[in-house]
């Protein structure tokens, strides 16, 4: 079943305001990396958290990695139109599979 | 973009009909994946391989064969195609073992299985 929650499933927002999507897992993650998909396109990797508690900075993104190492988040201060697309998060629990949350679809109104 | 090339880029098949995808690489990366893409499902990962002749089973393997006879190929079976397995099939790569390193999407291929 579908280890690595993500929310919420979509997300509409006036260009300029904030975004953010929350990835939430039942077992604890050994890291989680961060895709973007444009619309019509293939995911393209953001980012990658490991250790607990941590956080790190792309430009107007923010990422984070829960202190117990269950959740992650990626926040986008002032959206662009460039921003649009769907954001996934990648959970590793254990081994070498990743379980990949069901997206955050975001759509930015100019 | 990491060099990754899917074919075909579009298929429509009939039910019970055998479908083979292909991804090919030229950045002589030992891991490769093949994940579907469904609406409210996100990506998961259907087989793996980690070198030639060595592969694994992912989430959603069920109906799904692979093999990797060179370091550069792999290749994606559905024996008898069903109305389930319409998807888009992405493959990755990645350098070394899928833990800690970036996945490189191709472009993916949309199987429509009527």
């Amino acid at each position: 079943g579908q280890q690595v929650m993500q929310i919420p499933q979509y997300q509409h927002v006036q260009e300029g305001e904030d975004f953010t999507t929350y990835c939430n897992s039942s077992t604890t993650l050994s890291n989680i990396q961060w895709y973007k998909q444009r619309p019509g396109g293939h995911p393209v990797f953001l980012i990658q958290l490991v250790k607990s508690g941590e956080v790190k900075k792309q430009k107007r993104l923010t990422f984070q990695f829960g202190e117990a190492k269950k959740n992650s988040s990626l926040h986008i201060t002032a959206t662009q139109t460039t921003d649009v697309g769907t954001y996934f998060c990648a959970g590793r629990p254990t081994g070498n599979q990743f379980y990949f949350g069901t997206g955050t679809s975001l759509t930015v109104i100019p | 973009d990491a060099g990754i090339t899917q074919s075909p880029r579009h298929k429509v098949t009939e039910t019970g009909t055998p479908v083979t995808l292909r991804c090919h690489q030229t950045e002589n990366h030992r891991y490769m994946y093949w994940y579907r893409q469904d609406p409210g499902h996100g990506l998961r990962l259907i087989h793996y391989s980690y070198g030639v002749k060595d592969t694994d089973k992912g989430e959603v393997s069920d109906g799904y064969s692979v093999s990797r006879s060179k370091t550069e190929d792999f290749l994606l079976t559905l024996e008898s195609a069903t109305s389930s397995q319409t998807s888009v099939y992405f493959c990755a790569i990645s350098e070394w073992g899928q833990g800690n390193q970036p996945q490189h999407f191709g472009d993916g291929t949309r199987l429509s299985i009527l």
